[in-house]
C-alpha cells in the first residue's frame, strides 16, 4: 500500500498570506493519480485538485497544485478566510485502490 | 446536478453488522462508467477509503477490510449500499458515499454530506 504523508500537520497564516502544503508518497505515483480536498468542519470533503495539477470546476485561481513521483505541493496564492480548512491528498494505486494522507489543518494565526 | 444521500441505522452493536444505503438523484449509477464509493473518517481523524462498485457490478475493497465488507447496488432504485460486518468500536466513523469517476479519472467528485454510525453496546 502506498503511504502518503502530509506536512506540516498545522500550517498557522494570515489571511493574504501564502500556504504552501506538501504530500510526499512513500512510493512514486503517477501525475494523474494524485488529488486534493478541501475539508470544513461539518462538511463533506471538496475536491480541488485532480491530475495534481488540475483545478475541479469552480474552485479559485487561488489554488494550485505541482509535483511528480513522490513529491507534491499545493499552493493557496493568498488566504482568503474561506479557506482556513483541511486539506487531504489521495492517491490511486494503478491496481484499483485508493489512499488518503493524514490532512494539513490551515488555521487562522 | 448529482446529489448523494446517506442513510441506515446510527448506532450499531458491536459484532454486528453495519449497514447503510446510499441514494444517488440527477444522475444513473448504471451508466456513464461511474464507480459508487464508501469513504469513512473517524471523529477527529483522516479520511478512509472503503470500496467502490462499478456500474458493471465489479467491486473493489481495501485489503484490510475486505474480509467484512460488501458493496452493491440496487438499480432499480438507483441507489447503492455498504454493509460492514463484525463491526468494533474503531468502526465507528461518518460514512461518506461518493462517486469516483471510474477508468481515466481518479478522484472523487461528488460527495454524500455524510452519516454518523456509532458502534456501541
Amino acid at each position: 500500500e502506498i503511504v502518503l504523508t502530509q506536512s506540516p500537520g498545522t500550517l498557522s497564516l494570515s489571511p493574504g498570506e501564502r500556504a504552501t502544503l506538501s504530500c510526499r508518497a512513500s512510493q512514486s505515483v503517477s501525475s494523474t493519480y494524485l488529488a486534493w480536498y478541501q475539508q470544513k468542519p461539518g462538511q463533506a470533503p471538496r475536491l480541488l485538485i485532480f491530475d495534481a495539477s488540475s483545478r475541479a470546476t469552480g474552485i479559485p485561481d487561488r489554488f494550485s497544485g505541482s509535483g511528480s513521483g513522490t513529491d507534491f505541493t499545493l499552493t493557496i496564492s493568498r488566504l482568503e478566510p474561506e479557506d482556513f480548512a483541511v486539506y487531504y491528498c489521495q492517491q490511486y494505486d494503478g491496481t484499483s485502490h485508493f489512499t488518503f494522507g493524514p490532512g494539513t489543518k490551515v488555521d487562522i494565526k | 446536478q448529482l446529489q448523494l444521500h446517506e442513510s441506515g441505522s446510527g448506532l450499531v452493536k458491536p459484532s454486528q453488522t453495519l449497514s447503510l444505503i446510499c441514494a444517488v438523484s440527477g444522475g444513473s449509477i448504471s451508466s456513464g462508467g461511474y464507480a459508487w464509493s464508501w469513504i469513512r473518517q473517524p471523529p477527529g481523524k483522516g479520511l478512509e477509503w472503503i470500496g467502490y462498485i462499478y456500474d458493471s457490478g465489479s467491486t473493489y475493497y481495501k485489503p484490510s477490510l475486505k474480509s467484512r465488507v460488501t458493496i452493491s447496488a440496487d438499480r432499480s432504485k438507483n441507489q447503492f449500499s455498504l454493509n460492514l460486518n463484525s463491526v468494533t468500536a474503531a468502526d465507528t466513523a461518518v460514512y461518506y458515499c461518493a462517486r469516483y469517476g471510474g477508468s481515466g479519472t481518479y478522484y472523487f467528485d461528488y460527495w454524500g454530506q455524510g452519516t454518523l454510525v456509532t458502534v456501541s453496546s
